[in-house]
């Protein structure tokens, strides 16, 4: 298996909602990341885990709160979202090289949210 | 936090010809690298080159790193339809964190 997943494609939610976008990797990365990325515009790092720990949070507002439940597995966990987050969220990963540094990305297709 | 700023910001080609984006960084690299990403899905990672790496190939794909001038190019040669997409470069300063470019977007004609 050489891929990142993501589910769901596409989301729509209202300001109360609360949902979860699942990201998914059997390639043994052990670093896992998520972006936001608006339109025409590159991604913006959101979060990394390293080992299955938070390593990074970008000063993301706490209504989006990530979840590594096992190496193989990213979650992040919607809540209060304002109709100015809707964006594609991708998630990616990378392998460990020597020294535990990562280096190339692979991202998955991204979930495109829209909050209503 | 973007680093990388990115020439043009769109190129409009036609099939066979060739296609050369530009990259700028502000600070110290280990590494930049190329994604490529079609309309509304995820990037593809297509090649790295590091600090003291001038020059790499990959297929089709050329890139140069100049370390003086912080810039890099990435060479599309001979494009096809298929290579329609925008192109990142991204900087690799630290262990985790990837800073990517403005993109440029590219559209080849048949």
């Amino acid at each position: 298996d050489t891929e990142v997943t993501q589910t769901p494609k596409h989301l729509v939610m209202g300001m109360t909602n609360k949902k979860s976008l699942k990201c998914e990797q059997h390639m043994g990365h052990r670093a896992m990341y998520w972006y936001k990325q608006k339109a025409k515009k590159p991604p913006e790092l959101m979060f990394v885990y390293s080992y299955e720990k938070l390593s990074i949070n970008e000063s993301v507002p706490s209504r989006f709160s990530p979840e590594c439940p096992n190496s193989s597995l990213l979650n992040l966990h919607l809540h209060a979202l304002q109709p100015e987050d809707s964006a594609l969220y991708l998630c990616a990963s990378s392998p460990p090289l020597g020294g535990g540094a990562h280096e190339t990305q692979y991202f998955g297709p991204g979930t495109r949210l829209l909050v209503l | 936090s973007q680093q990388g700023e990115e020439d043009p910001q769109a190129l409009s080609i036609q099939e066979g010809e060739n296609a050369t984006m530009n990259c700028s960084y502000k600070t110290s690299i280990n590494n930049l690298q190329w994604y490529r990403q079609n309309s509304g899905r995820g990037l593809v990672h297509l090649i790295l080159i590091r600090s003291n790496e001038r020059e790499k190939h990959s297929g089709r794909l050329r890139v140069t790193l100049d370390t003086s001038k912080k810039s890099s190019s990435l060479l599309i040669t001979a494009s096809r339809a298929a290579d329609t997409a925008s192109y990142f470069c991204a900087t690799d300063a630290n262990d985790y964190k990837l800073s990517f470019g403005a993109g440029t977007t590219v559209t080849v004609r048949a």
